[in-house]
């Protein structure tokens, strides 16, 4: 079946350090692709999506592509900030129909001063 | 707007009961999906419904069942309750305007624990 992989954490930065957190999928069809954040005691919020190949979704300094031929869509940013702390989700959509997502399993992320 | 809002946001229940969980989706929004998050499984998609319809199902058992409203508000119940059912629950809500994956907005959950 359709999956998401997630590179595992927790990931430890210092503030101002490039971040990248590899996400790669496994899919029939033509996912779309979401990246989430879920703060300590929060719900999910969406990050950025793309929906087709060689699609760049960014948001916020963040950004990821679609890449089909890796099956990756690997969420980076150039310089990242105490506030960025949390765990990110990669997330498959469209797998099954409508609005089911498939999600990765997070990745922590901590940014210390 | 006002986001997706979850009642009740903590709940403690006794293994064997039931427990009904509700989420007002974003004015609008027609489709409303349950997740269940726990640390070992994860997230894991329970049910999506539109229109008062159910339109797509996970992998939970029968005791897992949800249903929405003319308004779209949206509850699920967990009947026969047990300790692995303990997890945070979260709603998502989308305009969701044709058959392919939305913009989804969730609420903050509900974290359910079973003793």
């Amino acid at each position: 079946g359709d999956s998401v992989t997630q590179m595992e954490g927790p990931v430890t930065l210092s503030e101002e350090a490039f971040l990248t957190i590899n996400c790669t999928y496994t899919a029939t069809g033509y996912p779309s692709l979401f990246w989430y954040v879920q703060y300590p005691g929060e719900g999910l919020q969406l990050l950025l999506k793309a929906t087709k190949a060689d699609d760049k979704g960014s948001n916020k300094g963040f950004e990821a592509t679609y890449r089909k031929e890796t099956t990756s869509f690997h969420l980076e940013k150039g310089s990242v900030q105490v506030s960025d702390s949390a765990v990110y989700f990669c997330a498959l959509g469209g797998s099954g129909g409508y609005n089911k997502l498939i999600f990765g399993a997070g990745t922590r992320l901590a940014v210390h001063p | 707007k006002a986001g997706v809002t979850q009642t009740p946001r903590y709940l403690i229940k006794t293994r064997g009961q039931q427990v009904t969980l509700s989420c007002s989706p974003i004015s609008g929004h027609r489709s409303v999906s349950w997740y269940q998050q726990t640390p070992g499984q994860g997230l894991q998609f329970l049910f999506e419904y539109f229109s008062e319809t159910q339109r797509n199902k996970g992998n939970f058992p029968g005791r897992f069942s949800g249903r929405q409203f003319s308004n779209s508000r949206s509850e699920m119940n967990v009947s026969t309750l047990e300790l692995g059912d303990s997890a945070l629950y979260l709603c998502a809500s989308s305009f969701s305007p044709g058959q392919g994956p939305s913009e989804q907005y969730f609420g903050p959950g509900t974290r359910l624990t079973v003793t």
